[in-house]
């Protein structure tokens, strides 16, 4: 079962406007949420993480909302910029029923492209 | 920043072999990592949390087994894919607790090698 869904797996923006991606989740023992930005080949790298008792934190250009009671984060980057095209994943951590406290579950990932 | 390697980056063997790929923390000590597996469009699995100087923990479904792990270090952990069959191919990433918390979250942040690729044929 998917417990973190990431349902579009790719999007695409045009340089400056806003990038949006959405994450879903169905266990709501999970107590952070982070965001990890992957290319090709290379590890994720971490970018930006809430804790399940707020429901905004932001970065520089990286804001992500956590709407508890729809179970739906999602991560905004304004203004959108070329080197921001790469995987967007979505993780959770918290006592899921498997694994230790600190093992992540993971969306599928969106692929987000920005177009010049 | 904390950096974490993984060697090799791919490798190719052949199936009843065994494969061991190594997790380096750089620059700081990590008392726990994980492993993780990622087949082609999917995401991340979960395999295993290794802890320093304990047994791993693994996750429902991961074969002990079949994936050794070893913590021996606070620098290293190895995972050992023992006698490999073609469908244990996939992109392993580990990754390590970071040595701090997250200035905007408060969570331990967890930084990822580069992952490694496995083909067994």
């Amino acid at each position: 079962d998917q417990q973190v869904k990431q349902n579009s797996p790719s999007l695409s923006v045009q340089e400056g406007r806003i990038s949006i991606l959405n994450c879903d989740y169905t266990n709501s023992m999970f107590d952070y949420f982070l965001w990890y930005k992957k290319y090709p080949a290379e590890g994720p790298t971490f970018l930006i993480s809430i804790s399940s008792i707020k429901d905004k934190n932001e970065d520089g250009r990286f804001t992500v909302f956590l709407n508890k009671s729809a179970k739906h984060l999602s991560l905004h980057i304004v203004p959108s910029q070329p080197g921001d095209s790469a995987v967007y994943f979505c993780a959770a951590r918290g006592t899921a029923k498997r694994g230790g406290a600190d093992g992540l579950t993971f969306g599928k990932g969106t692929h987000l492209i920005i177009q010049p | 920043g904390a950096v974490v390697s993984q060697h090799p980056s791919r490798v190719i063997c052949k199936s009843g072999t065994s494969v061991k790929i190594e997790c380096r923390s750089l620059d700081f000590q990590a008392t726990t990592m994980f492993w993780y597996r990622q087949f082609p469009k999917q995401s991340l699995m979960l395999m295993a949390t290794s802890n320093e100087g304990s047994k791993a923990t693994y996750e429902q479904g991961v074969e002990k087994d079949k994936f050794l792990i070893n913590h021996a270090s606070l620098t290293l952990s190895t995972l050992t894919v023992t006698s490999a069959h073609p469908e244990d191919s996939s992109f392993y990433i580990c990754s390590a607790r970071g040595p701090g918390r997250s200035r905007t979250s408060g969570a331990y942040e967890q930084y990822f090698g580069p992952g490694t690729r496995l083909t067994v044929t």
